[in-house]
């Protein structure tokens, strides 16, 4: 059973609106969430994270948004820009010690 | 450059034929991972390091092994490749493992087909 779900497979926003990529996590004890952003043929790289004592955390054009007693997160990516094409993850560390246990991906496509 | 370094990029085997893929970082990390991705799956932990000659299983650790001899490489090992081991494999580094902040940086992937 997945622990982390995001489920929306792909996502498609018009160029200069708001993206908002969705996360659900089941395990109460997760403390500490990042998302990640990949490109084809590349590994993902770290864009945002957010510690569970937050509910908002804000870099330029992304905010990360935490409700802990609906066990989601949400990315705001405003204005969406064209190099936002990618798949998106969202990543939880584990209860336990420091793995992290990701979801599956959201492909966000950003149309001109 | 900071980087983590996967070789082969692509590599097409056949069932048996022991294979080894190669992971190198530049970054004097302690952490380092692999991890596989498959189709609506996300990324799946295959085994981890702490550190040199410390190295535990992940989520999905059978048919594969590991070793870390040295800080910077992490190789992973086939022993008996399967055609269920086809996948998109990943290395990572971070920092440490410890708790809090932990960003993992990533290679750029191996793409794995075993026939």
């Amino acid at each position: 059973d997945q622990q982390v779900k995001q489920n929306s497979p792909s996502l498609s926003v018009q160029e200069g609106r708001i993206s908002i990529l969705n996360c659900d996590y089941t395990n109460s004890m997760f403390d500490y969430f990042l998302w990640y952003k990949k490109y084809p043929a590349e590994g993902p790289t770290f864009l945002i994270s957010i510690s569970s004592i937050k509910d908002k955390n804000e870099d330029g054009r992304f905010t990360v948004f935490l409700n802990k007693s609906a066990k989601h997160l949400s990315l705001h990516i405003v204005p969406s820009q064209p190099g936002d094409s990618a798949v998106y993850f969202c990543a939880s560390q584990g209860d336990s010690n420091y793995q992290l246990i990701w979801g599956a991906g959201t492909k966000l496509i950003i149309k001109p | 450059e900071a980087q983590v370094t996967q070789n082969p990029r692509y590599l097409i085997t056949v069932t048996g034929k022991k294979l080894t893929v190669t992971c190198s970082q530049n970054m004097n990390h302690e952490y380092m991972s692999w991890y596989r991705q498959d189709p609506g799956l996300g990324l799946r932990q295959i085994y981890y390091s702490m550190n040199v000659e410390v190295t535990d299983k992940g989520d999905v650790p059978e048919g594969y092994k590991v070793s870390r001899k040295e800080k910077r490489n992490f190789p992973l090992i086939l022993e008996s490749p399967s055609p269920n081991q086809t996948s998109l494999y990943f290395c990572a580094s971070s920092l440490q493992g410890g708790r809090g902040k932990n960003i993992q940086y990533f290679g750029a992937g191996t793409r794995l087909s075993v026939l």
